[in-house]
């Protein structure tokens, strides 16, 4: 059975572009949480998505966005990127609410 | 709000030593509690949870018991490998009917053989 996919692996992109990160849960999973990780703030919950709708927002600007697809697959989005976004996004998929999570390798983001 | 707190790392160890690594929580309500284990350039691999008072979690020879009365989950094993290494996170999934995972700071294991 294949684990989360997250892609790509690494990015490196400019000051004010935009980026958009995929991630495929696994087979059957219907929940897709992201979270982003830097040596500073530890890991912060981003965003909860459960048959594309979003159930949970966590305290970031509306810079970051996110969806889900019917197939689960879900998307994020950062707009207008600044230094301070560099960090591993990290996805996580649960077959539903208050089950196991299982998270994927992330995608490293570095804005130069 | 939710909140972890972990004893702070770096933790450096011989092999075959006893490992604990603190944790404690602040929850409204009945929070699931969980440890999980990240090794270098990948993501969260969930090591154990426990979901109510008294539950004792345990996989590849770690455990943790969760005590609401000292509101703590704190991780241990009794003899520890190099292959241990690895940073460890404890977390909590405290809203019900949502799948947000609340993490501590992390805390970093080093083994020397």
């Amino acid at each position: 059975k294949a684990g989360v996919t997250q892609t790509p692996r690494y990015l490196i992109k400019t000051r004010g572009q935009q980026v958009t990160l995929s991630c495929s849960p696994i087979s059957g999973h219907r929940s897709v949480s992201w979270y982003q990780q830097t040596p500073g703030q530890g890991l912060q919950f981003l965003f909860e998505y459960f048959s594309e709708t979003q159930r949970n927002k966590g305290n970031f600007p509306g810079r970051f966005s996110g969806r889900q697809f019917s197939n689960s697959r879900s998307e994020m989005n950062v707009s207008t990127l600044e230094l301070g976004d560099s960090a591993l996004y990290l996805c996580a998929s649960s077959w539903t609410v208050n089950t196991e999570a299982f998270f994927g390798q992330g995608t490293r983001l570095t804005v130069v | 709000g939710d909140s972890v707190t972990q004893m702070e790392g770096p933790v450096t160890l011989s092999e075959e030593a006893f490992l604990t690594i603190n944790c404690t929580y602040t929850a409204t309500g009945y929070p699931s509690l969980f440890w999980y284990v990240q090794y270098p350039g990948e993501g969260l691999q969930l090591l154990l949870k426990a979901t109510k008072a008294d539950d004792k979690g345990s996989n590849k020879g770690f455990e943790a018991t969760y005590r609401k009365e000292t509101t703590s989950f704190h991780l241990e094993k009794g003899s520890v490998q190099v292959s241990d290494s690895a940073v460890y996170f404890c977390a909590l999934s405290g809203i019900q009917g949502a799948q947000k995972l609340v993490f501590g700071q992390g805390t970093r294991l080093t083994i020397n053989p």
